[in-house]
């Protein structure tokens, strides 16, 4: 079974620090990678998504996520945050034409003004 | 992206009262439908694979007599929590899947509260 481990529940920045949020998943088989965000009160947005070829993906609000086979990673990164982005980030994993999401625990990002 | 919508957006019931959610595509025909159950500061948790003009399919755990799904139509599928109890009070969440995008697009939630 798919599993998705998230290695952070709560990180807290400043604002301008980098960013870099853990996540690792399971599974052995050619999967579809996903980052998504919740913002407080609102519904979960997707950030980018991975299916297949450059494993640099590049997303909405200046986020990015690197897929390294090897180590069942896809990590998210933005080089600068912002007060803005204060808010739970979700990484989910579905097999190749698969529909169905695991999602990863969610890690919380606080980012102080 | 496609657009997702769930009615009501809160809802507040008595104890043994049964609660209809319903998820709406609606720019985009969802065969499939999904919905999930997200407990405070916890991720979510996938609760049953709707089908349109059939049976849902339902994860391990989730009593299917309590948790009626149902999707009559290529836009529209129905969660009924029947005889509700206090510990249904969480964060129900719809998707639904464009195929034309191969992309799963989530509506905004429905928070149940049971008193």
């Amino acid at each position: 079974a798919q599993s998705v481990s998230q290695h952070n529940h709560h990180v807290i920045l400043s604002e301008a620090a980098s960013l870099e949020l853990g996540c690792n998943y399971s599974y052995g088989g050619t999967v579809n990678l996903f980052w998504y965000v919740q913002y407080p009160g609102q519904h979960l947005q997707l950030l980018l998504k991975y299916f297949s070829g450059d494993p640099l993906v590049k997303g909405i609000k200046g986020f990015e996520a690197e897929f390294i086979k090897s180590k069942f990673s896809f990590n998210l990164r933005k080089p600068s945050v912002q007060w803005s982005d204060t808010a739970e980030y979700f990484c989910a994993v579905t097999s190749a034409g698969g529909q169905n999401f695991v999602f990863g625990p969610g890690t919380r990002l606080s980012v102080l003004p | 992206g496609a657009v997702v919508s769930q009615h009501p957006s809160r809802v507040i019931c008595k104890s043994g009262t049964s609660v209809k959610i319903e998820c709406r595509s609606l720019d985009f025909q969802a065969t499939t439908m999904f919905w999930y159950r997200q407990f405070p500061k916890q991720s979510l948790m996938l609760m049953a694979t709707s089908n349109e003009g059939s049976k849902a399919t339902y994860e391990q755990g989730v009593e299917k007599d309590k948790f009626l799904i149902n999707h009559a139509s290529l836009t529209l599928s129905t969660l009924t929590v029947t005889s509700a109890h206090p510990e249904d009070s969480s964060f129900y969440i719809c998707s639904a899947r464009d195929s034309a995008y191969n992309e799963q697009f989530f509506g905004p939630g429905t928070r149940l509260t049971v008193l």
